[in-house]
Parts: C-alpha cells; sequence; structure tokens
C-alpha cells in the first residue's frame, strides 16, 4: 500500500485563524515534506522530517510548525492565517526502500477569506 | 538553490501523438531528475527517473539527460487521453539531504481523442 492520505481535503479559514493539516502515511518512510502548491507556480518545499529531525526552509522558517508524533502522522500547523497562505498543500514521504521516490497524498485545498 | 525550468507550458495533441516535453535545471551536479504526473484532484506520481547522462526507456516513455547543457527532457510515444495531465519536472540538488527535490512548475497536456 503506496497510499499517503490528508486531511482535511479542503479547509475555509478566516484570516488570523489558526489551521491545522494532517497527514498519514502506512509505509514506515522515515522522511514526510510538506510542499506549498498555488496555480502555475511549482510546488514549494515547506519543511521535511527525517525520522523526528524537523528541518524547515529558509524563507518559510517561522511561518510554518509542524509535529510528527510517531512515524505515520506528520502535521503542519499556521498559527495566523494570512490571505497569502491560500494553496494547495501537498504531503509527501519517502524512505530508503522506495529508493527516495515522493510519495504525495492528494493535497488539502486551503482557501484563507 | 536549484533553478528547474519547464517548456512548454501547455501542449495539446491528437491521440497517438509524440510528445516531447523540456526541462531546464541550473546546476550540472544535480544528483538526480525526476518526471511526476498529475491528475486534476490527486497528488503527483512517480513516472520516471534519471541519474546518469544519456536516456532510459519504460514502456512508452522515454528520457533524455544532458548534463553539459542542463537540459532533460520526457517523450511520451503513442500518447493516449489518459495520459492526460501536468507533468512536474524534479531535480535533486548537489549534497541535497534525503529525497529533497526542487520542482519545476509544471506542462499542462492534453491529449485528445
Amino acid at each position: 500500500d503506496t497510499t499517503v492520505k490528508q486531511n482535511p481535503r479542503y479547509k475555509l479559514a478566516r484570516v488570523g485563524k489558526p489551521v491545522n493539516l494532517i497527514c498519514s502515511q502506512t509505509m514506515n518512510h522515515d522522511t514526510m515534506y510538506w510542499y506549498q502548491k498555488k496555480p502555475n507556480q511549482a510546488p514549494k518545499l515547506l519543511l521535511f522530517y527525517y525520522d523526528k529531525i524537523l528541518n524547515r526552509e529558509a524563507d518559510t522558517f517561522e511561518k510554518f510548525q509542524s509535529s510528527r508524533p510517531n512515524n505515520s502522522f506528520c502535521s503542519l500547523y499556521i498559527g495566523s492565517a494570512g490571505l497569502e497562505y491560500s494553496a494547495m498543500y501537498l504531503c509527501a514521504s519517502s524512505g530508503t526502500d522506495s529508493g527516495n521516490t515522493l510519495y504525495f497524498g492528494e493535497g488539502s485545498r486551503l482557501i484563507v477569506v | 538553490q536549484e533553478k528547474v525550468q519547464q517548456s512548454p507550458e501547455s501542449l495539446i495533441v491528437p491521440e497517438g501523438a509524440m510528445v516531447s516535453l523540456n526541462c531546464s535545471f541550473s546546476d550540472s551536479a544535480s544528483q538526480s531528475i525526476w518526471w511526476y504526473q498529475q491528475h486534476p484532484g490527486k497528488g503527483p506520481k512517480a513516472l520516471i527517473s534519471i541519474f546518469s547522462n544519456g536516456n532510459k526507456k519504460e514502456g512508452r516513455l522515454t528520457v533524455y539527460l544532458n548534463r553539459a547543457s542542463l537540459h532533460v527532457s520526457l517523450h511520451i510515444k503513442d500518447s493516449q487521453p489518459s495520459d492526460s495531465a501536468v507533468y512536474l519536472c524534479a531535480v535533486r540538488g548537489r549534497g541535497s539531504a534525503l529525497g529533497r527535490l526542487h520542482f519545476g512548475a509544471g506542462t499542462q497536456l492534453i491529449v485528445i481523442p
């Protein structure tokens, strides 16, 4: 089973409110990623966990938080949503046994109003 | 940071046509190049990857990598309506940890029956 599941699939949030997106995988992959995808733009890596170690990209360091309570789950947290956070958020996982192929979920579409 | 550019932005072809998609990247020492396919409402799915200069064939897909010209192309033989999707080029940069990938913005392919 090469499934990555994301919840919720759709989220409507008010400006200034928090947003929490959830991702799970059952492939025992050691690495989980969060990408942000806006229309006509490349997916942008926000952060990734290798095992329990969080790596955040320099230009998104303060905007997004994440947690990984166990190997299967990873969350993406926005403390105060702004209009610019409206996007598709894609979760992916990879492992050494998958040849570093990224397996993506179907995404969580966030609209901030 | 690795820069990935894809062309064309969109492409419409009749069923059975040969499709050629292009991708340029900025670092000749990039470790590997991947092509992902994304259907509407779905997450990206890995199609084929290449590590060494030259070409690689899998079924109807052929990928060509030329590190000297910083160019990689994906060719789809005998295109089918089910091939209609966005195709994303992704590059694993020199020294990038794990499966960390830099993506292009994608090419929208439409195959008309």
